[in-house]
């Protein structure tokens, strides 16, 4: 069975730091493009970041460009996002999502952890 | 950046009528491989969101057959032929034609 834990969350300042993981299991995670997707109390999804199987392709949104770093250790079978310079608008349930093969699922974002929530406020 | 619109944003449905919900993309998802990525997420109550509908119209394994997708280049129709209670929720268009990946604003359905 698929699964995507994500951990790490809290309550932060703003300017502060937080790091979030997430451990994957019930599949060859080396062999998966993976995403941050985050959502706003009460709001709609907003995509975060992209990192390929290997790492080696990163994408972000401009929202977050230069402040998080998405990263991967494929050999502990987890996906992290290491947030900087944090702001109130950070605030939001962050989830991890896998990126389907393109016969199962047509690249559409297939599995999702359950969301680990950040709060930025002083 | 492709911007997705849903409407409506908000959908009441008698149980076991069907409900529609439109998604239009600012530009072609058609990719240079030929394929369409655009897809559909169910967002239950509390839950994280669920894949219902890849690649325009193929149903994702589970996913009961009362639910179908439709379309072409940048428009876009998730039917529910017949709505159960089970069904409450928001439901999001979402691409991966291209990055930034985008979403819809999302459509919340509900029963009357």
């Amino acid at each position: 069975e698929v699964q995507l834990v994500e951990s790490g969350g809290g309550l932060v300042q703003p300017g502060g730091s937080l790091r979030l993981s997430c451990a994957a299991s019930g599949f060859t995670f080396s062999s998966y493009e993976m995403n941050w997707v985050r959502q706003a109390p009460g709001k709609g999804l907003e995509w975060v970041s992209y990192i390929s199987s290997s790492g080696s392709t990163i994408y972000y949104a401009d929202s977050v460009k230069g402040r998080f770093t998405i990263s991967r250790d494929n050999a502990k079978n987890s996906l992290y996002l290491q947030m900087n310079s944090l702001r109130a608008e950070d605030t939001a349930v962050y989830y991890c999502a896998r990126v389907g093969t393109l016969a199962a699922a047509g690249r559409g974002f297939d599995y999702w952890g359950q969301g680990t929530l950040v709060t930025v406020s002083s | 950046d492709i911007v997705m619109t849903q409407t409506p944003l908000s959908s009441p449905v008698t149980l076991g009528q069907p409900a529609s919900i439109s998604c239009r993309s600012s530009q072609s998802l058609v990719h240079s491989d030929g394929n369409t990525y655009l897809s559909w997420l169910q967002q239950r109550p509390g839950q994280p969101p669920r894949l219902l509908i890849y690649k325009i119209s193929n149903r994702f394994s589970g996913v009961p057959d009362r639910f179908s997708g439709s379309g072409a280049g940048t428009d876009f129709t998730l039917k529910i032929s017949r709505v159960e209670a089970e069904d409450v929720g928001v439901y999001y268009c979402t691409q991966a034609t291209q990055f930034p990946r985008t979403f819809g604003q999302g459509t919340k359905l509900e029963i009357k």
